[in-house]
Parts: structure tokens; sequence; C-alpha cells
């Protein structure tokens, strides 16, 4: 069955600090997809990447950058120089194409908080 | 260019009434999910749903819920005879598959419905 990790459940970071978000995921599938969202304060789920099983090339948008390990199982995001703005939950999801169809399994979350 | 929208935003209820929950996915889509988010909790799948049709109800509860998206209209949550343990938050998304290559895509979420039940 499928199960995505998300080992830290808080993590506090200074502005200006980096600060990188461990994402580790179970699947038999050969073909998936992997995902981040944020969670504001405001409480809406905003879409921030989708990666296939197929694609394990980093990925860099701004201050936001992914790394894909399928040796390790692990998707993890960095955000550098860190904002306050940055401060949400943030959830990690994985699909699998063969077994369970379009649904998303999403990990426990990361509290991100971003302090001045 | 109207995302996902879910009303109301927030829903109180007593215990035994019933819950209705409002999802319009994004203009062109035609798959919705559910998703419901227990309190200090990650998501976890309910249903989903293409117009006039239930393709997986494996995370619904098997009583008391009921989901359907018509041909016209919103799609619809039901909650009957609601419980304390029904409180969360309920996310809906919507998506466009491309029916020639079976591609997935991404799952848009709305602004979620907060139930309290009393």
């Amino acid at each position: 069955a499928q199960k995505v990790t998300q080992a830290q459940t808080e993590i506090s970071v200074v502005e200006k600090e980096d600060v990188t978000l461990d994402c580790v995921y179970e699947t038999r599938d050969t073909t998936y997809y992997l995902f981040w969202y944020k969670q504001p304060p405001s409480g809406e789920l905003v879409f921030l990447i989708r990666r296939n099983s197929f694609d394990e090339q980093n990925e860099i948008s701004g201050r936001y950058s992914w790394n894909f390990q399928k040796s390790t199982s692990s998707f993890n995001f960095t955000i550098t120089a860190s904002q306050v703005v940055d401060s949400a939950v943030y959830f990690c999801a994985l699909s699998e194409w063969e077994t369970s169809g379009s649904r998303l399994t999403f990990g426990e979350g990361t509290q991100l908080t971003v302090n001045p | 260019n109207a995302g996902v929208m879910q009303n109301p935003r927030h829903l109180v209820r007593r215990r035994g009434q019933e819950a209705r929950l409002r999802c319009s996915p994004m203009k062109g889509h035609s798959h919705v999910y559910w998703y419901r988010q227990l309190p200090e909790e990650g998501l976890k799948f309910m249903v989903y749903l293409q117009k006039e049709n239930i393709i997986d109800e494996s995370g619904m509860p098997k009583e008391r819920f009921s989901a359907e998206f018509p041909k016209e209209g919103p799609s619809i949550l039901r909650i009957q005879q609601v419980v304390r343990g029904d409180s969360a938050a309920y996310f809906c998304a919507s998506s466009l598959l491309t029916s020639g290559t079976q591609a997935k895509n991404i799952q848009y979420f709305g602004a979620g419905t907060r139930l309290s039940v009393l």
C-alpha cells in the first residue's frame, strides 16, 4: 500500500535561513506522481509542484527547489532565504498510476514557521 | 478564471442534522475529488467522481455519507445525521484528464468547508 511520511511535524526558522522539508514515500507501482502543496493560515491548499517517477531531474522555481531521489524514495523540498510569508503547513502527496487511480495519498504535513 | 469554489466556507450543525457541502470545479474540469482533514491531521481521500458517475469511493465511510456530481450543477457531499466526529475540514479538488492519453493531471483544491458539529 502507498504511504507518505513527513517526519518533521514542525520546523521553526529565522527569516533568510534555508530550510528543507523531508518527504519519504512507499509504493509498489513503477509509475507514480509526487506532489507538494502549501496550506497557508487562511486554509486553502495551493499546488506547488508535480513530478513523475521517470523524471529525476531536480527542479528550481525561484526560492523553491525540489530534490527527487528514487534510490532513497525521497522527494525533499528546500526553501532558500525563507520569508515570513512562507509560514504554512506543507504537504507532500503521492498518486499511484497502476493501483490506486487518481487519488492522492498525503503525508501528515510539516508546519513551517518563519520568524522575522 | 475562477478556481474550485466550495460553499459554504463554514457550516455549523447540531448532532443528527444533515450537512450538504457543495463544490463547483474549475472551468473545463469534469473530475472531482473530496478529501477530509481531521484536526491536526493530513488529508484523507474520500471519493472520486466524474459527471454522473462515482469512480472510486473507497475512502467514504459506509454509512451516512454520500456524494454526487450531476450533469448540471455542483458536486454535493452529503452527510446525514452528523456526529461530533464528523467535525473536520472538507476539501474538494478538480482535475482535467486527457481522455486520449489517460495522462494524470494536477488536482486543484478549493478553500474547503469547515464543518463544526455541536
